[in-house]
């Protein structure tokens, strides 16, 4: 099926500090989304894109849609403790049942 | 506005023994649902999903199986628990409109013993 390679992993950063992550994928997609987890809740949606080369901000959250359609990043700039949790990626093809594909996550640490 | 309930939000089952949890949503009418499944916190495996009453689609072969008897209404059963079907369980919502965003419930931690 189809693979989302998020990277990285994990993140320890100091707050203040931006962060910086991505996702890719060998096929196209229509639509890219970026959710926020945090412990024993569902994922929130944070950013979607919809077109190549867009560039969506929301606050301090940035995500931008690839020129190939085959990635995406997400940043944060000045980072707060608030901002800890898992961050996933989850990209869409055509088709009317709209099922997403998702990345493996990046959990997020930010140490005072 | 939309919300998406599920229930229960903590269940612990022995192996062997039935299951049954329950998705609604409201504020919202003929939504595509969709069951995922998460492991230790990472990952989502879509397991699930109906565009419909009555149709229901199947990602991966499995222990368990869905239902949507009601448009808003989406459970997600089975007969004979397995260990391995221990995990996170998340059902989620889109509208058949021109975006596709996705809207995830509380989700429900299952833990077979």
């Amino acid at each position: 099926g189809q693979q989302l390679n998020q990277s990285p992993q994990s993140m320890f950063i100091q707050e203040g500090e931006d962060v910086s992550m991505n996702c890719t994928s060998s096929s196209i997609f229509n639509t890219w989304l970026w959710y926020k987890q945090d412990p024993g809740e569902g994922p929130v949606l944070l950013i979607a894109l919809y077109k190549a080369g867009e560039l969506t901000s929301n606050g301090r959250l940035t995500a931008q849609f690839g020129i190939t359609r085959k990635d995406s990043f997400l940043n944060i700039s000045a980072s707060i403790p608030s901002d800890v949790g898992i961050y996933f990626c989850a990209g869409q093809r055509s088709g009317s049942a709209r099922q997403l594909t998702f990345g493996s996550g990046t959990q997020l640490t930010v140490l005072p | 506005s939309q919300t998406i309930h599920q229930w229960p939000a903590t269940l612990v089952q022995p192996v062997g023994s039935p299951l049954s949890l329950e998705c609604t949503v409201e504020g919202t009418s003929n939504p595509n649902l969709y069951w995922y499944r998460q492991a230790a916190g990472r990952g989502l495996q879509l397991l699930f999903y109906s565009v419909g009453i009555g149709q229901i689609s199947s990602e991966v072969p499995q222990n368990l199986s869905a239902s949507r008897p009601q448009d808003r209404q989406f459970i997600l059963s089975s007969k004979k628990l397995l260990l391995s079907d221990s995990g996170f369980y998340l059902c989620a919502w889109t509208v058949l409109a021109a975006y596709n965003e996705q809207f995830f419930g509380p989700g429900t931690r299952l833990t077979v013993l």
